[in-house]
């Protein structure tokens, strides 16, 4: 059964680095989505992103972060410099349609020191 | 007034007893309701996908949806140990390019042999 792959599963970082999350959806999925879990809170969404471009984002993905589609099959997240508070388990998502299933993938657990 | 209420248990069950989890919403824009189960630090698993009012059965999972209340119902028949996660419901509304999911806190649920 197909499945979104991501990678590192877990990432350790200093305050100030750039960290690149990345996300292999499933291969015949359009939308690509990012979300973030801060420990013991909700699933939060970042971005959403479809023909290569940002379809919607929200308050929390301000510009120290960004989204990129390198080539046809990875969708990466890059914090650019890195703080405490985005110490979080992040989430890949992808579906076929905008209102299709969303299928995430295992996360990333970030820790910012 | 939170966008999406769940009540974060703990649920404790037998096994064999029939676990019922439920949301509340405050956005009457959500037409796409979905449950997804989540293990401790993996990625969230959809179990259920329904569109705007009603039921919708699928082995032991039943889910009910009532947009005239703004509740929506997941139950779990026959419950078994494995069952023990917690289950997030998350909802959408209808866009054109990519739904976000806003999800509520999670139910923790423990099923004991």
């Amino acid at each position: 059964e197909p499945e979104v792959t991501q990678t590192p599963s877990h990432q350790v970082t200093q305050m100030g680095q750039e960290v690149i999350l990345r996300c292999v959806p499933i291969s015949n999925h359009l939308y690509f989505y990012w979300y973030r879990q801060i420990l013991g809170q909700k699933v939060e969404f970042l971005v959403s992103f479809y023909n290569n471009e940002i379809s919607e984002k929200s308050e929390i993905f301000d510009d120290q972060f960004s989204v990129e589609r390198p080539d046809g099959s990875n969708f990466t997240l890059k914090i650019r410099s890195t703080k405490l508070e985005d110490s979080a388990m992040y989430f890949c998502a992808s579906s076929s349609g905008p209102r299709e299933t969303q299928y995430f993938g295992p996360g990333t657990r970030l820790l910012v020191l | 007034q939170k966008e999406v209420e769940q009540d974060p248990g703990p649920l404790s069950v037998p096994e064999g007893a029939i676990v019922s989890l439920n949301c509340t919403y405050s956005n009457s824009a959500f037409q796409y309701f979905m449950w997804y189960r989540q293990y401790s630090r993996k990625g969230p698993e959809l179990l259920m996908y329904t569109y705007s009012s009603g039921n919708k059965e699928d082995g032991r999972f039943t889910a009910q949806v009532d947009k005239s209340s703004k509740y929506i119902s997941l139950f779990i028949r026959d419950s078994q140990p494995s069952d023990s996660a917690t289950y997030l419901c998350a909802m959408s509304a209808a866009k054109a390019a990519g739904n976000k999911l806003t999800f509520g806190g999670g139910t923790r649920v423990l099923v004991k042999p």
